[in-house]
């Protein structure tokens, strides 16, 4: 079935740095999301990507659809503390449901 | 509006025994998901449900039972609790329609089988 692989798993970052993750799928997407799981609380959506070659921003986020429609990019600017968090990415597996990556783990030292 | 509601948010239960997590959602959304996620495994899809009385299994169904008489509730019924249902678990519920607003998801459901 469809993969979707997230890098890096892990990351640890001093406080005003910025951060870039990266997803990749096996498959084509037609849709990308972005999610953000804070610790204790389910994952909420940050940013949607509908097309390719797109670029979104909400706020000091930014996130791009990629060309080839197997991957996607979340940047993160000017990192503070409340960024701390699980990033996942997600795509349509078929019309009723979603896969998601296993995470990239952000961890911001003040 | 409260989004989707779990309970418990914690659990332990004991080999063998039985238990069902709620889930109630109030946006009066078609779709309806459990998913369990495990420590740096990501979310991996147990069942999910396109309207009342329709569901229909996910990855990882095995162990697991659900049922949605209504569009508000889905609960997830483990039977015979094992060890490797040690997990946290997520409702999630969406619009009908495309994934452009992706999904609402619960706080979640800590259970510790022993």
């Amino acid at each position: 079935g469809q993969q979707l692989n997230q890098s890096p798993q892990s990351m640890f970052i001093q406080e005003g740095e910025d951060v870039s993750m990266n997803c990749t799928s096996s498959s084509i997407f037609n849709t990308w999301l972005w999610y953000k799981q804070d610790p204790g609380e389910g994952p909420v959506l940050l940013i949607a990507l509908y097309k390719a070659g797109e670029l979104t921003s909400n706020g000091r986020l930014t996130a791009q659809f990629g060309i080839t429609r197997k991957d996607s990019f979340l940047n993160i600017s000017a990192s503070i503390p409340s960024d701390v968090g699980i990033y996942f990415c997600a795509g349509p597996y078929n019309n009723n449901d979603m896969r998601f990556g296993a995470g990239t783990r952000l961890t911001v030292k003040p | 509006n409260a989004g989707v509601t779990q309970t418990p948010k914690f659990r332990i239960l004991k080999i063998g025994q039985s238990m069902t997590l709620q889930c109630a959602q109030d946006m009066n959304h078609n779709y309806m998901y459990w998913y369990r996620q495990d420590p740096g495994m990501g979310l991996k899809l147990i069942y999910y449900s396109v309207g009342a009385g329709i569901t229909d299994k996910g990855e990882v169904p095995n162990g697991y039972n659900v049922s949605r008489s209504t569009t508000e509730d889905f609960p997830l019924r483990l039977e015979l609790a094992a060890p490797s249902q040690t997990s946290v678990y997520f409702c999630a519920s969406r619009k009908t329609g495309g994934f452009d607003y992706g999904y609402t998801f619960g706080s979640g459901t800590r259970l510790t089988v022993v």
